[in-house]
């Protein structure tokens, strides 16, 4: 079946730091790819998304890019902000059964 | 992005009640929405399938008898927890889909509704 395993948390950074959160898969077929990102009490929130290989997802100074020779997408981020503490997901998408599956989640918590 | 809300967005409920949680796809029509349970600190875990005009696909390990799901019309699909137990407090989260030319692609999530059983 497919799965999704992103790197453990917790992360913890400094302000203006650079960001990286590994994620990997294991899937048939061609999914899509995604991130997501949960804030405290909150449902999740689409980050950002690449559907075919090479494809580079990018939202609020976060990068993604679908490497299919490695199976990752790894999330980046040049410098981060303490408003992007929350818990980040990624996720893959069975394009033939709509099926999503989700990595087991890390929090980054950026401190001032 | 797609709109989906859920109502209640947090519950109270007596062991051995019944509880429904609407999922709404606001300006979108969804053939297809997915029920996940969240527990805290974890990730999600895919509960069922729910298509339109059918039956769900309850994922293996989910009891069907006791989480009840109805997709009526494109817009709505309904989670009854049957018979609540403390055991089943945990955060529902619902997201809508659907299929163009018989593939899907993203899902758009509702804000997640908290479930609380005394």
């Amino acid at each position: 079946g497919n799965s999704v395993t992103q790197m453990e948390g917790p992360v913890t950074l400094s302000e203006e730091a650079f960001l990286t959160i590994n994620c990997t898969y294991t899937a048939t077929g061609y999914p899509s790819l995604f991130w997501y990102v949960q804030y405290p009490g909150e449902g999740l929130q689409l980050l950002l998304k690449a559907t075919k290989a090479d494809d580079k997802g990018s939202n609020k100074g976060f990068e993604a890019t679908y490497r299919k020779e490695t199976t990752s997408f790894h999330l980046e981020k040049g410098s981060v902000q303490v408003s992007d503490s929350a818990v980040y997901f990624c996720a893959l998408t069975d394009t033939n059964a709509g099926k999503s599956t989700f990595g087991d989640g890390t929090t980054l918590t950026v401190k001032p | 992005g797609a709109v989906v809300s859920q109502h209640p967005s947090w519950v109270i409920c007596k062991s051995g009640t019944s509880v429904k949680i609407e999922c709404r796809s606001l300006d979108f029509q969804a053939t297809t929405m997915f029920w996940y349970r969240q527990f805290p600190k974890q990730s999600l875990m895919l509960m069922a399938t729910s298509n339109e005009g059918s039956k769900a696909t309850y994922e293996q390990g989910v009891e069907k008898d006791k989480f009840l799901i109805n997709h009526a019309s494109l817009t709505l699909s309904t989670l009854t927890v049957t018979s609540a137990h403390p055991e089943d407090s945990s955060f529902y989260i619902c997201s809508s889909s659907h299929s163009l030319a018989g593939v899907y692609n993203e899902q758009f999530f509702g804000p997640g509704t908290r479930l609380t059983v005394l």
